[in-house]
């Protein structure tokens, strides 16, 4: 079975600020791995996803994540942050032998200015 | 707009009665997944349809069920309702059958029921 923690349930950050959402994953399988954001009143849009290949996946709006397998991490980063950012961001691992997707708790950016 | 629709967008209703969420997949997209998202439990997978059929089951309860039809909608059912079923459920569809790791899923701005 899988499992995915995600580290930080709020993140506040400066506009412009670099940020990273942490997210740990557990599994006895090989595993894929996604990051979603919801903005308020909208559901899950995906941002990236790690399926296999190179470990630093780039994704939509800047963000970018990177695949840590010793580590079971797959934290998400951008380098500078927009108000309009901020959402909740989701982890979300999948086994590749099977079709369900265990999402993390969520972590709520909090973008000031 | 993800080209996934819900209805309805609100649902209030009380406890022991019966509702029916409707999804309207992207067009073409095969498969449809529904979710259960609630501030106790998060975002939690509860069954997938492809062309009809059911492909993978997840933490949904024998009170619900889901069917997807010939022109690929789906619905689910929830029936007697409880309160701890007050939640935002999400639709979402993809292209084929592979489910996550093969395609992309597209999401619906989600019903939310409110239990009484």
């Amino acid at each position: 079975a899988q499992s995915v923690t995600q580290l930080d349930s709020q993140v506040p950050v400066f506009e412009e600020a670099p940020v990273e959402l942490r997210c740990n994953y557990s599994s006895s399988v090989s595993v894929y791995l996604f990051w979603y954001v919801q903005y308020p009143n909208q559901g899950l849009q995906l941002l990236l996803k790690y399926l296999s290949g190179s470990t630093l996946v780039k994704g939509i709006n800047g963000f970018e994540a990177e695949f840590n397998k010793s580590q079971t991490s797959f934290h998400l980063r951008k380098p500078s942050v927009h108000i309009s950012d901020t959402a909740e961001y989701f982890c979300a691992v999948s086994g590749t032998g099977g079709f369900k997707t265990i999402f993390g708790a969520g972590t709520r950016l909090f973008v000031k200015a | 707009d993800s080209g996934v629709t819900q209805t309805p967008k609100h649902l209030i209703t009380a406890t022991g009665q019966r509702v029916t969420l409707r999804c309207s997949p992207r067009s073409g997209d095969l498969s449809v997944y529904w979710y259960q998202q609630s501030l106790d439990q998060g975002l939690q997978f509860l069954i997938q349809y492809y062309n009809g059929e059911e492909r993978a089951k997840g933490n949904i309860l024998e009170r619900f069920s889901a069917q997807q039809f010939p022109d690929l909608h789906s619905e689910l059912n929830l029936s007697s309702l409880e309160l701890g079923d007050s939640a935002l459920y999400f639709c979402a569809s993809s292209p084929r059958a592979g489910g996550t790791h093969t395609d992309t899923q597209y999401f619906g701005p989600g019903t939310r029921l409110t239990v009484l």
